[in-house]
């Protein structure tokens, strides 16, 4: 069984400073992990994914995540919010049989 | 860009009624999805299919719901006898994806989703 745990429902920041949103995940065996970004009225899109290589995966639009074994938790960071960011996001856990959605979380970027 | 398509992008139907949505994916991509997200909450897997044939199924794909992609290219999804808990947005997505059934999937590209309301 696996499962994923978004541990902020809703995050506020302040255009220029920096993002970070928590997703902590459970998985019985080496899993995939991806971000992906769902902005109004669109359809989700991938923003980056680990694949058991690098732990520190950059992504599209300057986020970036890095997978933590021991704390099994996979966050994703940006140095810089833009007003553009203002969206929902989801941390994804991949099994072979399927994708398990985090609950996401809405991010509000404050001019 | 042709990306994963999904149409209509909007249903309202009384309850009882039939539905059906179509999903046209990626023209390359090999195996297809279908997931339900309810307000709130992240997408839900229902079930896919490598080419034509259906691989997976969920739990929450009661007896009332239907899939198929006859000819390996686009699919449908259709619920019969529709109840008010059905409303939700029905999210397709596909992915190019030769890896062993023991590994974990690639990464999948959705369509924009078709919003089901029963009244």
């Amino acid at each position: 069984a696996q499962s994923v745990t978004q541990l902020d429902s809703h995050v506020s920041v302040s255009e220029g400073t920096p993002v970070l949103l928590r997703c902590n995940y459970s998985s019985s065996y080496s899993p995939s992990l991806f971000w992906y970004v769902q902005h109004p009225n669109k359809g989700l899109q991938l923003l980056l994914k680990y694949t058991s290589a690098a732990t520190l995966v950059k992504g599209i639009n300057g986020f970036e995540a890095e997978f933590k074994k021991s704390e099994t938790s996979f966050h994703l960071t940006k140095p810089s919010a833009h007003m553009s960011d203002a969206a929902e996001y989801f941390c994804v856990v991949s099994s072979a049989r399927q994708l398990t959605f985090g609950s996401g979380t809405q991010l509000t970027v404050l001019p | 860009d042709t990306g994963v398509s999904q149409n209509p992008r909007h249903k309202i139907t009384k309850r009882g009624q039939n539905v059906t949505f179509r999903c046209d994916p990626i023209s390359e991509h090999n195996r297809l999805y279908w997931y339900r997200q309810t307000l709130g909450q992240g997408p839900e897997f229902l079930t896919y299919f490598q080419n034509e044939a259906q691989l997976e199924k969920s739990r929450l794909l009661s007896d009332r719901f239907s899939a198929e992609r006859p000819k390996g290219s686009f699919s449908t999804l259709e619920i019969q006898r529709t109840e008010q808990g059905d409303s939700a947005m029905y999210l397709c997505a596909s992915s190019l994806d030769f890896q062993p059934f023991d590994r974990p999937l690639a990464e999948q590209y959705f369509g924009p989703g078709t919003r089901l309301t029963v009244t």
